[in-house]
């Protein structure tokens, strides 16, 4: 079975850092590109940042791009998310999710971890 | 930047049929899936490749592709479909992934 599990998310203050992980079974984790998509309070889906399979192509959506930095380690079948310099507008729920192999749709999510940048 | 517009919300009564659509430039080229999510809950795929249905996703949704416009259609509605439903594109020559704004379907 799929599973995909973030964890490290919590109240952070403008300004501050934080780093999420996503622990991926269930799957063979080198074969899949990983995605983050965030869901700020009664809002919709934002695609946030994608990650090749491999881990050497990146990408990131304009309202976070030199704030965030997608990674992974395939030998821990972890997917990560730095994140730094947060503001307000980054408070959301952050879900982690798996590309499908033709990368034009997500087939598995994460449960979501709820991020809040407050003072 | 690549954008798609959904309509915010679709009434539907239990049993009839329902239809959301998704307008993006082009979208026809690209590959359009559709995601339900329910109150509190991740969301899941229920369209993908404009009109493929993914196992375990009653054949009661379907999905259809005109040109600009992708629309997502439930028939014979029912009470546990109420949910928001997001459409998305990816955009092969940038990358990126874009998401619809999401249309709430009531069902009363």
């Amino acid at each position: 079975e799929v599973q995909l599990l973030e964890s490290g998310g919590g109240l952070v203050q403008p300004g501050g850092s934080l780093r999420l992980s996503c622990a991926a079974s269930g799957f063979t984790f080198t074969s899949y590109a990983m995605s983050w998509v965030r869901q700020a309070p009664g809002k919709g889906l934002e695609w946030v940042s994608s990650l090749s399979s491999s881990g050497y192509s990146t990408y990131y959506a304009d309202s976070v791009k030199g704030r965030f930095t997608i990674s992974r380690d395939n030998s821990k079948n972890t997917l990560y998310l730095e994140m730094h310099s947060l503001r307000a507008e980054d408070t959301a729920i952050y879900y982690c999710a798996r590309k499908t192999l033709d990368y034009s749709n997500y087939d598995y999510w994460g449960q979501g971890i709820l991020v809040t940048v407050s003072s | 930047s690549y954008e798609l517009t959904q309509p915010p919300s679709v009434s539907v009564s239990p049993g009839q049929t329902a239809s959301i659509t998704c307008s993006g430039d082009k979208l026809g080229d690209k590959y359009a899936c559709w995601y339900q999510q329910r109150p509190g809950q991740s969301p899941v795929l229920v369209i993908y490749q404009h009109t493929k249905r993914p196992s375990g996703i009653p054949e009661r949704f379907s999905g259809s592709n005109s040109g600009n416009t992708a629309t997502l259609t439930i028939s014979g509605t029912q009470a546990m479909d109420e949910a928001d439903y997001y459409c998305q594109a990816w955009d092969s020559s940038t990358a990126y992934v874009v998401f619809g704004g999401g249309t709430k379907l009531t069902v009363l």
